[in-house]
């Protein structure tokens, strides 16, 4: 069936660095591909989206896109501050199933 | 986007009794409603999604006699853990959208917790 197998945290970094998540996925046809944050004892939040292959979603400085050649969908952001100290899950639309397909989530924990 | 509420955001009860949880759509209606679990430190677990006015549909191994899920109208869906025992506790999370094929938007989760 269908998944999301994204990278195991917790990952580290300090402020300003490089942050890269990685994501990968499993499906039959063309899914949309999501990111989605929480925030400590929050909901989920839609970070970013792409519906199509080679679509580069990006909101917040947080980048992604849609490689169906290695599907892969990796969440990257040039310089990350303390308040994107969050738990970060990476999804797709199962078209088939029809029902959002979740990561098990990378927490990242960001310090001054 | 659009906004979905949850009422309560915390509940502690004590084992045996029923807990009721509303999912609300503020400035949109959802013709379907959906209901996750999470457990801490985990992903999120679809126990059942339901369409305005008919049955929930539920996942594999959630029970349906224990999580009632009720979508009487295109702004509100409840769901109520009848019985709630220890192993019941978690963070309940639902989601809404308009209509299939668009972006589901979600609540800021009840935690629930039985004594």
């Amino acid at each position: 069936g269908d998944s999301v197998t994204q990278m195991e945290g917790p990952v580290t970094l300090s402020e300003e660095a490089f942050l890269t998540i990685n994501c990968t996925y499993t499906a039959t046809g063309y899914p949309s591909l999501f990111w989605y944050v929480q925030y400590p004892g929050e909901g989920l939040q839609l970070l970013l989206k792409a519906t199509k292959a080679d679509d580069k979603g990006s909101n917040k400085g947080f980048e992604a896109t849609y490689r169906k050649e290695t599907t892969s969908f990796h969440l990257e952001k040039g310089s990350v501050q303390v308040s994107d100290s969050a738990v970060y899950f990476c999804a797709l639309f199962s078209g088939g199933y029809n029902k959002l397909i979740f990561g098990a989530g990378t927490r990242l924990a960001v310090h001054p | 986007g659009a906004v979905v509420s949850q009422h309560p955001s915390r509940v502690i009860c004590k084992s045996g009794t029923s807990v009721k949880i509303e999912c609300r759509s503020l400035d949109f209606q959802a013709t379907t409603m959906f209901w996750y679990r999470q457990f801490p430190k985990q992903s999120l677990m679809l126990m059942a999604t339901s369409n305005e006015g008919s049955k929930a549909t539920y996942e594999q191994g959630v029970e349906k006699d224990k999580f009632l899920i009720n979508h009487a109208s295109l702004t509100l869906s409840t769901l109520t853990v009848t019985s709630a025992h220890p192993e019941d506790s978690s963070f309940y999370i639902c989601s809404a959208r308009y209509q299939q094929g668009d972006e589901q938007f979600f609540g800021p989760g009840t935690r629930l917790t039985v004594l």
